[in-house]
């Protein structure tokens, strides 16, 4: 099985300032069709995720652009430019390249 | 607008069965492979099961291998998910999600499954 570490897990944030995620996976997400199968999933309290980042760093619709996701191989990072209220909550990245696996989580919380 | 229901959580005693379902609405369902998916409470997420547009493909984890079956409907936009032989640690909340090609981009609300005695 792919193995997606996370980090920070924790991360306070003060508003206005920016934030970044990391995310490695135990092998290689290139896929055999040239693609690169990592996600960005936010979960809010109480809610269900959200598909934020598809494809490395590709935004969903309606997502604000302050989200942007980078990386290749096994090395991706989410950022933040500016945190605002609403962006509470975790964030996980997944590979969709060799099954489904999800990282641990990052819990993303106001100062 | 797209829309995934789940239906079928409730409390069951372990070695007991449930059978989840959720109905999709607003897309082309039977064009679109599906996924279960669930996170246990204060956890993450973990997927379970995958089944292919026109049942051509299905895979399980390996922790519900053998215990629990997939299927669809596409006469009626519905995805199921048969659990036999409940665990303590299958309590949680299961999602249905659709299925874009080594993504999830939508999910459904959840549906709560607590196995306890």
């Amino acid at each position: 099985d792919v193995v997606m570490t996370q980090s920070p897990l924790s991360l306070p944030v003060t508003l206005g300032q920016p934030a970044s995620i990391s995310c490695r996976s135990s092998q290689s997400l290139v896929h055999s069709d040239g693609n690169t199968y990592l996600n960005w999933f936010q979960q809010r309290p109480g809610q269900s995720p959200r598909r934020l980042i598809y494809k490395i760093s590709n935004r969903d619709s309606g997502v604000p652009d302050r989200f942007s996701g980078s990386g290749s191989g096994t090395d991706f990072t989410l950022k933040i430019s500016r945190v605002e209220a609403e962006d509470v909550g975790v964030y996980y990245c997944m590979q969709g390249t060799h099954l489904w696996t999800f990282g641990q989580g990052t819990k993303v919380e106001i100062k | 607008e797209v829309q995934l229901v789940e239906s079928g959580g409730g409390l069951v005693q372990p070695g007991g069965s449930l059978r989840l379902s959720c109905v999709a609405s607003g897309f082309m369902f039977s064009s679109y492979s599906m996924d279960w998916l669930r996170q246990a409470p204060g956890k993450g997420l973990e997927w379970l099961s995958h089944i292919g547009s026109g049942n051509i493909y299905i895979n399980y984890a390996e922790s519900v291998r053998g215990r629990f079956t997939i299927s669809r409907d596409d006469a009626e936009n519905s995805l199921y998910l048969q659990m036999n032989s409940l665990r303590d640690e299958d309590t949680a909340v299961y999602y249905c999600a659709r299925d874009a090609r080594g993504s999830a981009d939508y999910w459904g609300q959840g549906t709560l499954v607590i196995v306890s005695s």
